[in-house]
């Protein structure tokens, strides 16, 4: 089992639409975790940080069940320009980020 | 955020040849660098983790005799591909990270392709 995971996408999503992505830990001790977008052929790129009692930067939401072990993300009214692959990162102190494999999202006019 | 520059963005070499990669943190210090190679449509893979001063670990499977990490100051960390391969053709992109658990800041990648 992968340390990270997350939905294997593709999601193909319409302008305007909400799309919501999942992500799962198997280490218990993983304490910070984060989202990242990755543009095809280029670097991945910081999106935010996901905080114990969740957190919003403008059209994205992030939220962290510690219980569960489940990170979310949440878009609303999806532009063109997110369309992207998304990665999930969760880290444990003293070792190194664990990347999940990313779900490409496509949002079409 | 953080200013990551890696250098250079493109490299073509002749299979037997070494290649050297750089990755600078532009404006902060970061006391950790990580190395990461990323195959067409697969995930990113960490090959090491280097702290400046001390030697690199390398992830399972990863030749640390095949790729050199050097972190000799807290901006600079360089990868050295030795005697490459067509095998080795990839994208490899660096980021650093200014403490522990702090998110990292990815570099923009060089794409290496080995003939």
């Amino acid at each position: 089992r992968k340390e990270v995971e997350q939905d294997p996408g593709p999601f193909n999503v319409p302008e305007g639409a909400t799309v919501a992505f999942n992500c799962t830990y198997s280490n218990s001790a993983s304490q910070s975790f984060f989202w990242y977008r990755q543009d095809c052929r280029k670097e991945p790129k910081l999106l935010m940080s996901v905080y114990s009692s969740g957190n919003e930067d403008g059209r994205f939401t992030a939220q962290l069940n510690r219980a569960s072990q489940y990170i979310s993300l949440l878009i609303r009214d999806s532009k063109l320009s997110d369309s992207a692959t998304y990665l999930c990162v969760a880290s444990n102190y003293g070792q190194n980020f664990v990347f999940g494999p990313g779900t490409r999202l496509s949002v079409l006019p | 955020g953080a200013v990551v520059s890696q250098h250079p963005s493109w490299v073509i070499c002749k299979s037997g040849t070494s290649v050297k990669i750089e990755c600078r943190s532009l404006d902060f210090q970061a006391t950790t660098m990580f190395w990461y190679r990323q195959f067409p449509k697969q995930s990113l893979m960490l090959m090491a983790t280097s702290n400046e001063g001390s030697k690199a670990t390398y992830e399972q499977g990863v030749e640390k005799d095949k790729f050199l990490i050097n972190h000799a100051s807290l901006t600079l960390s360089t990868l050295t591909v030795t005697s490459a391969h067509p095998e080795d053709s990839s994208f490899y992109i660096c980021s650093a990270s200014a403490r522990p658990l702090n998110e990292q800041f990815f570099g923009p990648g060089t794409r290496l392709t080995v003939l």
